[in-house]
């Protein structure tokens, strides 16, 4: 079984640039995630989907980060413009459902903001 | 103050000794307490998570144990191994949602 594939694997921007990052889940996963994880820290939920729709995007910084996920399989994350703050590991994981269950994982991406 | 809280930080052991990693949560409500293993430069990995309606699981090496009176809950690691030197996080529902909030995660260092 494939795994949650993320790209790129890592980015360099100067603050004030854009970036996209994409995501491919499990295939037949309905749920899917995008979570923000700072050095030595937890991952922190930016947003959540279900199929196209938007579950929860409570702690996503709306004034400069937007997610979508068109098709209810693939999500880009993008970050327009970039501060020196969103330096961070990406990560995307997805997951059968909604309700209680194991997250899948992929490897993030790594940006750094100059 | 966060929904869940991680201790210790950082955890150094002897190879065969065990480990335990304790996490506090907030939501009388959550039912759902997942662990995630990350190896460096990988994303999470569920290695075990529990349901409100038992108080233990053990899968081999790694348990874990839950009080819900006390809104509290542990990983326990015994015979550990160099391979098991990783961060670990806890998980638990965010604000009676089924969304895992992790915790800071903690440092597992194993010493051959």
């Amino acid at each position: 079984e494939a795994g949650v594939a993320q790209s790129p694997r890592y980015k360099i921007i100067e603050k004030r640039q854009s970036v996209a990052f994409w995501c491919n889940p499990i295939s037949g996963h309905a749920t899917l995630y995008w979570y923000q994880q700072i050095l030595g820290q937890g991952p922190k939920l930016l947003i959540q989907f279900q199929n196209n729709g938007v579950v929860d995007d409570s702690q996503l910084p709306k004034d400069r980060f937007s997610a979508e996920r068109l098709k209810g399989v693939d999500s880009t994350l993008k970050i327009q413009p970039a501060k020196l703050e969103d330096s961070a590991v990406y990560l995307c994981a997805s997951s059968l459902g909604t309700a209680n269950e194991k997250l899948f994982f992929g490897s993030g991406t790594q940006l750094s903001v100059l | 103050g966060e929904n869940v809280e991680q201790h210790p930080s950082t955890l150094s052991v002897q190879e065969g000794d065990s480990a335990v990693i304790k996490c506090t949560y907030s939501d009388s409500a959550s039912n759902y307490f997942p662990w995630y293993k990350q190896e460096l430069g990988k994303g999470p990995q569920l290695i075990i998570d529990i349901r409100s309606n038992v108080g233990e699981k053990k899968d081999q090496r790694i348990a874990v144990t839950l009080n819900k009176t006390a809104k509290h809950f542990s990983l326990h690691i015994t015979e550990t191994q160099p391979e098991d030197s990783a961060v670990y996080f806890c998980a638990a529902p965010w604000k009676g949602s089924y969304i895992p909030t992790f915790g800071r995660g903690t440092s597992l260092i194993v010493h051959p």
